[in-house]
């Protein structure tokens, strides 16, 4: 199957500091991926779409100034948190879609826990 | 608001038996359907996309679509204690993004 990677997959930071994240699909080309935060034991949470060569959009209640997502090519997508605080501290997520006319899939990421301190 | 549903559970199943997980969506227009499993503290990972009304197997795992009810179900055969996860149902009602359901957390005991 496909796969996406994602990296640094552990990262501790101070408040205030910025963390990039990045997301890489590394056997096809994936001109949209996504973003997710997941805390614990509740369900993933949405944050924005990343599109290859356009802004992002982002889902209601997500601040796109915070959350800085770039998608310079059909294989990776940053996300970078910006001035983070310790209420940013969450596992986030990115997906891929592969669609190829008759499938439409989209391929997880392993994740990046961030701790902010 | 198109939604996904699952049963939270857990759902605890023995060791050997099948497990059934069920999941109905609000959308009678969606093409498209994923199960996904997620381990504790990893993130999800893709079991099964059905597509067609009717059964798709592969390996221990059958998923089951039907779109007049509006309903698709996983079932895994001879479940092993690594079964153990929770299981996302998962929904593309057109717009590219994927609908979640909150899960189902299966217990396979020994």
């Amino acid at each position: 199957g496909a796969v996406v990677s994602q990296h640094p997959s552990r990262v501790i930071c101070k408040s205030g500091t910025s963390v990039k994240i990045e997301c890489r699909s590394l056997d096809f080309q994936a001109t949209t991926m996504f973003w997710y935060r997941q805390f614990p034991k509740q369900s993933l949470m949405l944050m924005a779409t990343s599109n290859e060569g356009s802004k992002a959009t982002y889902e209601q209640g997500v601040e796109k100034d915070k959350f800085l997502i770039n998608h310079a090519s059909l294989t990776l997508s940053t996300l970078t948190v910006t001035s983070a605080h310790p209420e940013d501290s969450s596992f986030y997520i990115c997906s891929a879609r592969e669609a190829s006319g008759v499938t439409d899939t989209q391929y997880f990421g392993p994740g990046t826990r961030l701790t902010v301190l | 608001q198109k939604e996904v549903e699952q049963n939270s559970g857990p759902l605890s199943v023995p060791e050997g038996a099948i497990a059934s997980l069920n999941c109905t969506y609000s959308d009678r227009g969606s093409q498209s359907f994923f199960w996904y499993r997620q381990y504790s503290g990893k993130s999800p990972e893709l079991i099964m996309s059905i597509y067609s009304n009717g059964d798709k197997e592969d390996g221990r795992f059958t998923a089951q679509l039907n779109k007049a009810s509006q309903y698709v179900s996983l079932l895994i055969r001879d479940s092993q204690p690594s079964d153990s996860a929770t299981y996302l149902c998962a929904a593309n009602f057109g717009n590219e993004k994927l609908t979640f359901g909150t899960g189902t957390r299966l217990t396979i005991i020994p």
